[in-house]
């Protein structure tokens, strides 16, 4: 099947840090991956599509240059957190779209920033 | 726009018993729609994907309808599980941008 990993699992750090959160598709190249912010008991709020080779396309309202996407190979996207702020602090998943052709959407396990 | 409402919030069963989740969307063009499961700090389960053309589809004790002309989906799980205990997502894929747009989930709690 399609597996998607994230790391780190969980990440606590200073206000003003920068974090890095890699996703990576561990047995399919991914030529188009989602990142996703989640807050309590709320649903998923798509911030952006990482595309392979080019610029991310952002979500209304998702700042560019807070939350920096790279996606340099077909197996991995990263998302940067710069200055990272408490409010910052959330649930964010990565999800890349399977080969079978269906469009299945398939996630990673999610990383849990908490900004102090 | 498109907007993702799933009823109830909530659900507590007692094992073994059948269950229904509501998942309604006011876009009809839709491309595909996907159900998912999320234990606590996890990530999401892919369950079931109906794409547009189909009605239903079946994996084991889930059933997953799609009406696209009312706008609604329905899970059904049978003889549910504590092991099922989970938020279950629905989500809605189309726009033109081709993106997954997601309900709040249904909270899910199976007693044994």
């Amino acid at each position: 099947g399609a597996v998607v990993s994230q790391h780190p699992s969980r990440v606590i750090c200073k206000s003003g840090t920068s974090v890095k959160i890699e996703c990576r598709s561990l047995d399919f190249q991914a030529t188009t991956m989602f990142w996703y912010r989640q807050f309590p008991k709320k649903s998923l709020m798509l911030m952006a599509t990482s595309n392979e080779g080019s610029k991310a396309t952002y979500e209304q309202g998702v700042e560019k240059d807070k939350f920096l996407i790279n996606h340099a190979s077909l197996t991995l996207s990263t998302l940067t957190v710069t200055s990272a702020h408490p409010e910052d602090s959330s649930f964010y998943i990565c999800s890349a779209d399977g080969t079978s052709g269906n469009d299945e959407q398939f996630f990673g396990p999610g990383t849990r920033l908490t900004v102090l | 726009k498109q907007e993702v409402t799933q009823i109830p919030a909530a659900l507590s069963v007692p094992e073994g018993e059948n269950l229904v989740l509501n998942c309604s969307f006011t876009d009809s063009a839709i491309y595909n729609l996907q159900w998912f499961r999320q234990d606590p700090g996890k990530g999401l389960t892919s369950l079931l994907l109906i794409q547009s053309s189909q009605r239903e589809q079946t994996s084991g004790r889930l059933n997953a309808s799609l009406d696209k002309s009312s706008g609604r989906s329905t899970l059904y799980i049978a003889a549910s599980q504590p092991g099922d205990s989970a938020t279950y997502l629905c989500a809605g894929r189309g726009g033109s941008n081709y993106k997954l747009t997601f309900g709040k989930g249904t909270l899910l709690t199976v007693n044994p």
